[in-house]
């Protein structure tokens, strides 16, 4: 069981909006810490999608924003394209573990 | 540009040990922190362990703690975990990652090595 919980799949037809939560606890993203968003394609390398809860790196379109409230965040991924069916996860750092925690993982599927 | 490449997975049995190395390429290594995160199959990604830019400070989750070792050589670019008692469940593919500047996300994967242990 992660520490930070991810619903296991979304879907969306392409055009389409979708979102994926990510809640916490009081040890990690309650405490403050910021929230990162990861998209994964299986046997490829993860990729930083959002940083400190809003920041796109550079190269990553604007379809994809980040939010968070209390101990909890949120991914959002508008104008849904065929290209962006991967898993997603949520991280952040827990005091408590002293150490980096993930989401369980949201697998998107495009329609 | 920026890469990261793991290496050194492969078949283990329950109790051997096993060294993954991480070569680096594209940026000043030592002035970055680095981790390894791991997946095992049909699981989610889990951090593992942490090295500071100068090496003298090391975190690593209790899932590995005590078996696990992590070290770096600024002069090969290089990242080395080293992996003692391995088990069963430490069967996952290894990323070795790299951490944003000034933040606790992280910018740079590799493309993972993996490792199975099994009898």
């Amino acid at each position: 069981q992660s520490v930070l919980t991810q619903p296991p799949s979304v879907s969306g037809a392409p055009g389409q909006r979708v979102t994926i939560s990510c809640t916490g606890s009081s040890s990690n993203i309650g405490a403050g810490y910021d929230v990162h968003w990861y998209q994964h394609l299986p046997g490829t390398a993860p990729k930083l999608l959002i940083y400190d809860n809003t920041n796109r790196p550079s190269g990553v379109p604007d379809r994809f924003s980040g939010s968070k409230s209390g101990t909890s965040a949120s991914l959002a991924i508008t104008g849904l394209q065929a290209e962006d069916e991967a898993d997603y996860y949520c991280q952040s750092y827990d005091s408590s573990l002293s150490g980096w925690v993930f989401g369980g993982g949201t697998k998107l599927t495009v329609l | 540009e920026v890469q990261v490449a793991e290496s050194g997975g492969g078949l283990a049995q329950p109790g051997e040990s096993r060294r993954l190395s991480c070569a680096a390429s594209g940026f000043t290594f030592s002035r970055y922190e680095m981790n390894w995160v791991r997946q095992a199959p049909g699981k989610g990604l889990e951090w593992i362990a942490y090295i500071s830019s100068s090496g003298s400070t090391t975190y690593y989750a209790d899932s590995v703690k005590g078996r696990f070792t992590l070290s770096r050589d600024d002069s090969k670019s290089s990242l080395y975990l080293q992996m003692n008692s391995l088990r069963v469940e430490d069967t996952a593919v290894y990323y070795c990652a790299r951490v944003l500047p000034q933040r606790l996300a992280f910018d740079s994967w590799g493309q993972g090595t993996l490792v199975t242990v099994s009898s």
